[in-house]
């Protein structure tokens, strides 16, 4: 398998655009997460899904920000709209399950927001 | 509120020193801890995986341990080379199904 794939590796916008990220997870992974990672915050887990189904949103940091997972070969993370404090480096991971696996983290979108 | 805490930020050692690295947690209510590694502008790679009934896990030079009561594991590294050199940190998924990650040591292993 060729581990979790996210695109664009880097993404250059302007304050007020919509940006959306992207993420396949390894094939048969049941879980998926979205991290963001920043000097200040350091790594914080923004939402994860469950076969699909978002789990838990509670660090989504606000209502500009929102994912989805229509099949379990894809998710996306939108920022909508973006804010030079949104800029960071947004990591997807996946798992096969929750306790007992380990997560397995793809290379990471960096995000700049001017 | 649940937090992980890593100490130091960052340790230096020279090349073939055993050492440890700590991580802290705040609520004794986990299902597991995982410690990862992280170099330079990549993502995360997990190292070892211990849960929460285990009290260690070992993978090759690696000695990973776990202490509930005291909210503590440690992270052995034995013969330390300089390809150790990267950032640890340890995720702990507590039992409300909220993962909370340390902000990381940053390791230098100087040949």
């Amino acid at each position: 398998d060729a581990g979790v794939i996210q695109s664009p590796r880097h993404e250059v916008t302007e304050m007020g655009q919509e940006v959306t990220l992207r993420c396949k997870p390894i094939s048969g992974h049941d879980y998926l997460f979205w991290y963001r990672q920043t000097m200040m915050r350091g790594l914080e887990l923004l939402i994860y899904f469950n076969n699909n189904v978002p789990i838990d949103d509670s660090g989504m940091p606000e209502d500009r920000f929102s994912a989805k997972m229509p099949n379990a070969s894809f998710s996306t993370l939108k920022i909508q709209p973006s804010e030079p404090r949104d800029s960071a480096v947004y990591f997807c991971a996946s798992s096969l399950g929750l306790v007992t696996d380990t997560q397995y983290f793809g290379p990471g979108t960096r995000l700049t927001v001017l | 509120k649940q937090e992980v805490t890593q100490i130091p930020a960052a340790l230096s050692v020279p090349e073939g020193e055993n050492l440890v690295l700590n991580c802290s947690f705040t609520d004794s209510a986990i299902y597991n801890l995982q410690w990862f590694r992280q170099d330079p502008g990549k993502g995360l790679t997990s190292l070892l995986l211990i849960q929460s009934s285990q009290r260690e896990q070992t993978s090759g030079r690696l000695n990973a341990s776990l202490d509930k009561s005291s909210g503590r594991s440690t992270l052995y590294i034995a013969a330390s080379q300089p390809g150790d050199s990267a950032t640890y940190l340890c995720a702990v998924l507590y039992t409300g199904n909220q993962f909370y990650f340390g902000t990381g040591t940053s390791l230098t292993v100087i040949p």
